[in-house]
């Protein structure tokens, strides 16, 4: 069984476009994130969800609206995408009580 | 903000050489992590530290969690083909009621045989 899933693998799409990415969880976490990793390999927190409520929002553009419907699912939804978008976004949730983050394998974003 | 500086951001060895990468903060951590990410993959943990000074292995693995808390060191012995990918290390802080790790920019190992 997979821990953390997320579909698309890969969503290639056209400039202005509204996407989105879903991520769930089978760990019975309570937290979830978001992360983004450029060309460059940097991995860089978006969002934060703690029991469906948003914890964390690291200065995103307001294009990018997070939507945790319940505790195993946080998806991410992107309007109106830019080229600068291109990137590979993780899901990752971690239990309250512990430091550990388990990954998704990530969806690969290509804007054209 | 915090920021972790990763150091080398790459290296290329041969199977069998020990390799060695660090990770600086400008800010204390109370614990850090060492994860892996394989190629077309998601990070996976491969260390936790949660004290100063504290030493720990995972096999041919071992990392320091520096005295300052500042820094911590990764080392791995003997290294073969698969220790191939991009390791990162990472300083885990409460904020309120939120946990956040953030990353340092990473450390590419290309091992040849």
């Amino acid at each position: 069984d997979t821990a953390v899933s997320q579909t698309p693998k890969y969503l290639v799409t056209q400039m202005g476009n509204d996407k989105s990415i879903k991520c769930e969880q089978n760990l019975g976490h309570d937290t979830m994130y978001w992360y983004k990793q450029d060309s460059k390999k940097f991995l860089k927190i978006m969002f934060s969800y703690n029991n469906k409520e948003l914890i964390i929002n690291e200065t995103v553009p307001n294009r990018f609206s997070p939507k945790s419907p319940d505790k195993a699912h946080l998806n991410l939804h992107i309007n109106s995408l830019e080229l600068g978008d291109s990137a590979v976004y993780f899901c990752a949730s971690r239990d309250g009580g512990a430091y550990e983050q388990y990954f998704g394998p990530g969806t690969r974003l290509t804007v054209t | 903000g915090q920021q972790l500086n990763q150091s080398p951001q790459s290296m290329f060895i041969q199977e069998g050489e020990d390799v060695s990468m660090n990770c600086t903060s400008s800010s204390i951590f109370n614990t850090w992590l060492w994860y892996k990410q394989d190629p077309g993959e998601g990070p996976v943990l491969l260390i936790a530290l949660y004290k100063a000074g504290e030493l720990t292995s995972n096999g041919r693995l071992t990392a320091q969690f520096g005295i300052t808390r500042k820094d911590s060191f990764l080392n791995i012995s003997a290294s073969i083909p698969s220790d191939v990918g991009i390791y990162f290390c990472a300083g885990f802080t409460y904020n309120t009621n939120a946990g956040k790790s953030t990353f340092g920019d990473g450390t590419t190992l290309t091992v040849k045989p």
